[in-house]
């Protein structure tokens, strides 16, 4: 199946600080989501983006599907930031599956 | 808008006992639906996922399964709890357009004993 892989896998950062995250895939894919999942355990939508670059704010994301990698651009952080941030993807060859990455776990300390 | 739910949010059973957990969306109708389970501290593994009413498609095999009774209801079932099973069981749908976007309930936290 399609595998998926994500750097770093420990990030800590000052708050201001700006930081990208990278997300590989080992196939073709048409669906890209971004996730923030809280302290809480609940999966917030960052961005749906198979393909482009999106802008939300303080954050952005970047997919180039040809070479198969996104990345999320996180800018001037903040304590609320912190969380683990998973990309997931869906691809043509696997029907309505989803495959998570393992997750970069983000550490913003004021 | 859509809305997803989950209960119960917490659990504990003890080793050996039935399992039954319910996630209802609202809002849309013939959604895609999802089971996924996180260990502590790991990513999610997709479990089940279902495109429509009685269409089970299984991703693991486990002493977990899965129903689709009605067009919004998903449902986790067990009949005898292991101590793996422990973890955080998330339920998620998409539309069944090609823009499949996916969106999570809050949750069920399972704990073993």
């Amino acid at each position: 199946g399609i595998q998926v892989e994500q750097s770093p896998p420990d990030l800590i950062l000052q708050e201001g600080a700006n930081s990208t995250l990278r997300c590989n895939f080992s196939d073709s894919v048409n669906n890209l989501q971004w996730f923030h999942q809280n302290p809480w355990g609940q999966l917030i939508n960052l961005f749906y983006i198979p393909s482009g670059t999106k802008q939300n704010g303080r954050l952005s994301a970047t997919t180039v599907a040809t070479e198969r990698y996104s990345l999320l651009y996180i800018s001037s952080s903040q304590t609320t930031d912190s969380g683990v941030y998973f990309c997931a993807v869906g691809g043509y060859n696997y029907g309505q599956n989803f495959v998570f990455g393992p997750g970069t776990r983000l550490s913003v300390l004021p | 808008s859509q809305t997803i739910h989950q209960w119960p949010a917490t659990l504990v059973q003890p080793v050996g006992s039935p399992l039954s957990l319910e996630c209802t969306v609202e809002g849309t109708s013939n959604p895609n639906l999802y089971w996924y389970r996180q260990a502590a501290g790991r990513g999610l593994q997709l479990l089940f996922y279902s495109v429509g009413i009685g269409q089970i498609s299984s991703e693991v095999p486990q002493n977990l399964s899965a129903s689709r009774p009605q067009d919004r209801q998903f449902i986790l079932s067990s009949k005898k709890l292991l101590l793996s099973d422990s973890g955080f069981y998330l339920c998620a749908w998409t539309g069944t357009s090609s823009y499949n976007e996916q969106f999570f309930g809050p949750g069920t936290r399972l704990t073993v004993l």
